[in-house]
């Protein structure tokens, strides 16, 4: 069965723009995470989707990210005024909802902001 | 202080080895806890949960100390492609949000 995909795979982008990255989560599955990794780093939690619930958006580390769920499918991440301590790979995740259950990884997204 | 806590290393070992790594967490609510690995430019994945009891996968071997809040991931007769960074997990009570350590690496050598 399909596991989760991001799209693109690679982003390079000039400063100062805004860029969307986009996630499929396993089909079915209620919880959706969406976290960044810089070179050499561990994961860093950015936020966190679960059903119908408010997401968590604790982790967003300013004003420019955002990101939308449409019901328990798609999501994106936007990062707007893009700025080169923003290269990183961003990291899809879905899970099936239940309480400590195991989370399914996308290949991720390398943004490059030049 | 960091929720989860593990030594980066790196760890290098030759073949055949025993290797451990110890990582701690913070919040006494934790629940659940996890192994994962993540090879090199790729995604990270589930190695192994790990259980209260202690529990074995093969060559893995993981074990949770509740009382002293820290959890144990063991590897005996290492392979070259065991070489990865391993990822402590834990997840807070009631919850499927995983709090993730930033890694041990592990290099095994010829």
């Amino acid at each position: 069965g399909a596991g989760v995909s991001q799209s693109p795979s690679n982003k390079v982008t000039e400063k100062g723009k805004d860029v969307e990255l986009r996630c499929d989560p396993i089909s079915g599955h209620t919880a959706l995470y969406w976290y960044r990794q810089r070179l050499g780093q561990g994961l860093e939690f950015l936020i966190y989707f679960q059903g119908n619930s408010a997401p968590d958006k604790s982790g967003l580390p300013s004003d420019r990210f955002s990101a939308e769920r449409t019901g328990e499918s798609v999501s994106t991440l936007t990062i707007q005024r893009t700025q080169q301590e923003d290269s990183a790979v961003y990291l899809c995740a879905s899970a099936p909802g239940l309480a400590g259950g195991e989370q399914f990884f996308g290949p991720g997204t390398r943004l490059t902001v030049l | 202080r960091k929720e989860v806590e593990q030594d980066p290393g790196p760890f290098n070992v030759p073949e055949g080895a025993t290797v451990a790594f110890n990582c701690t967490y913070s919040n006494s609510a934790s629940q659940s806890f996890f192994w994962y690995r993540q090879d090199c430019r790729k995604e990270p994945k589930l190695l192994m949960s790990v259980y209260s009891s202690g529990n074995e996968d093969g060559r893995f071997t993981a074990q949770l100390n509740r009382a002293s809040q820290y959890i144990s991931l063991l590897i005996r007769d290492s392979k070259l492609s065991d070489s990865a960074t391993y990822l402590c997990v834990v997840s807070r009570e009631n919850t499927d949000k995983l709090i993730f350590g930033t890694g041990t690496r592990l290099q095994v050598f010829p």
